[in-house]
């Protein structure tokens, strides 16, 4: 199984400022994703984060307010820019693994105040 | 939308086997079954996922009907450890990885 960790865990930002999400896999993975889970709501996925590309983004998220990189193929990154109350929610990172197996980090908690 | 349908809560006693059901009645052919929980403040926690045939494994098994339209996840003695929210969630190769939640099913083990 793939271990992913990801920083910050938990953090309270001031609205309009911006927080960058790190996401560190244990071993190479092919598939990098990021979802949001927005207070007692499921999982919406936010894009694929695409090695040497640019991230794909699902309806309803937008690169300006959701920039994502991915270096290399343990390692991403997902900015929530210019926040507001309404982006106060749980950021995850997902992997593909081997087998079909999809793993899923352990969130990174945000509050915008 | 979600591509399953579940229950939105359901109880079960500890030490016995708690069935949860899914149904996916639009499943394509190369699509997988995929089941996670949930707790509370926690990420989704990857449980199994099959393809056609049964699965098992240390934490539960997966029980796919003959048609692939529907299934049924079994927690074979549950603890109270296992209160969680439980998905299932069908994905394939031509969306490999993505995968779109439902609102699952709230599981309660009480002694």
């Amino acid at each position: 199984s793939a271990v992913i960790s990801q920083k910050p865990s938990r953090d309270i930002c001031q609205r309009g400022t911006s927080l960058t999400i790190q996401c560190q896999v244990d071993s190479q993975v092919t598939m990098m994703f990021w979802y949001r889970q927005q207070p007692g709501q499921s999982l919406t996925l936010i894009a694929t984060a695409n090695q040497g590309s640019e991230a794909t983004y699902e309806s309803g998220f937008v690169i300006d307010k959701f920039p994502i990189s991915r270096p290399n193929l343990t390692f991403s990154t997902l900015t929530v820019s210019n926040m507001s109350p309404e982006d106060s929610s749980i950021y995850l990172c997902s992997v593909t693994s081997s087998g079909n197996t999809i793993y899923f980090g352990e969130g990174s908690w945000l509050t915008v105040v | 939308d979600a591509k399953t349908t579940q229950p939105p809560s359901m109880d079960c006693a500890e030490g016995r086997a708690a069935n949860l059901p899914c149904n996916h009645s639009t499943i394509s052919g190369n699509e997988y079954v995929y089941w996670y929980r949930q707790i509370h403040s926690q990420g989704p926690q990857y449980i199994i996922h099959g393809l056609k045939n049964n699965e098992t494994n240390e934490m539960a098994s997966l029980i796919i009907t003959e048609d692939r339209k529907s299934s049924t996840l079994i927690l074979p003695h549950a603890t109270l450890r296992d209160t969680a929210v439980y998905y299932c969630i069908v994905g394939g190769s031509d969306s490999w990885g993505k995968l779109q939640f439902g609102a699952g099913t709230q599981v309660v083990v009480t002694p």
